[in-house]
């Protein structure tokens, strides 16, 4: 039981290309979720999925793409990387709320620099 | 403003004292509270969940008042090791898609 993966770990881009975030979990969970972190704003919530085929934009999704064409994967897309997207990227998972109490299990993170 | 906000510190005690952080919120509609624990460059992990009646786990105390929308949660006794960031968690209900925000954080630092 690997939990929430992420690769890579450490990536370097330059302005203008565009690359893919992995993000795999195996505890069948229905929801997944994209954050990213920076100095002195916490975590803030990108995209997030409540099962494959279903996702929804969160608090800052621009210049992000998801998809969920399955339960194990939630890959995030920058399209066209900005020095504004230097951060470090937590992908998430638990099961879908049906109580008030469910832990939500964060991979290692993406630690991604746009020069 | 922010839908969670919290005192961003740092917040430094000596080992034994005991420490209370407070966080708001500004959606009356949220569902379920969470306080997580964050180390220096790593993952957050769930430290625990508040509930309306108020919760305890060991040296943690959480509470929650919906009517002034504020969670809290008090550590007693500290040790070197509760030295981390704790980060207020909100979630949305299902008619909000169950969204989760996080809030930006409080450091404490716990010596010696």
């Amino acid at each position: 039981n690997a939990g929430v993966t992420q690769t890579p770990k450490f990536q370097v881009l330059k302005t203008g290309q565009s690359m893919t975030l992995q993000c795999a979990q195996d505890m069948n969970h229905e929801y997944m979720s994209w954050y990213r972190q920076d100095p002195g704003m916490g975590l803030r919530l990108i995209h997030y999925s409540v099962g494959a085929g279903i996702t929804d934009q969160g608090e800052v999704p621009n210049g992000y793409n998801v998809s969920r064409s399955t339960t194990e994967d939630f890959p995030l897309r920058l399209l066209s990387a900005a020095p504004s997207q230097t951060s470090v990227y937590f992908c998430a998972s638990s099961y879908l709320p049906s109580d008030n109490d469910n832990e939500q299990f964060f991979g290692p993170g993406t630690r991604l620099t746009v020069l | 403003r922010k839908e969670v906000e919290q005192d961003p510190g740092p917040f430094n005690v000596p080992e034994g004292a005991t420490v209370a952080f407070n966080c708001t919120y500004s959606n009356s509609a949220s569902q379920s509270f969470f306080w997580y624990r964050q180390d220096c460059r790593k993952e957050p992990k769930l430290l625990m969940s508040v509930y309306s009646s108020g919760n305890e786990d060991g040296r943690f105390t959480a509470q929650l008042n919906r009517a002034s929308q504020y969670i809290s949660l008090l550590i007693r006794d500290s040790k070197l090791s509760d030295s981390a960031t704790y980060l207020c968690v909100v979630r949305y209900p299902p008619t909000g898609g169950f969204k989760t925000i996080f809030g930006a954080g409080t450091r404490l630092f716990v010596k010696a």
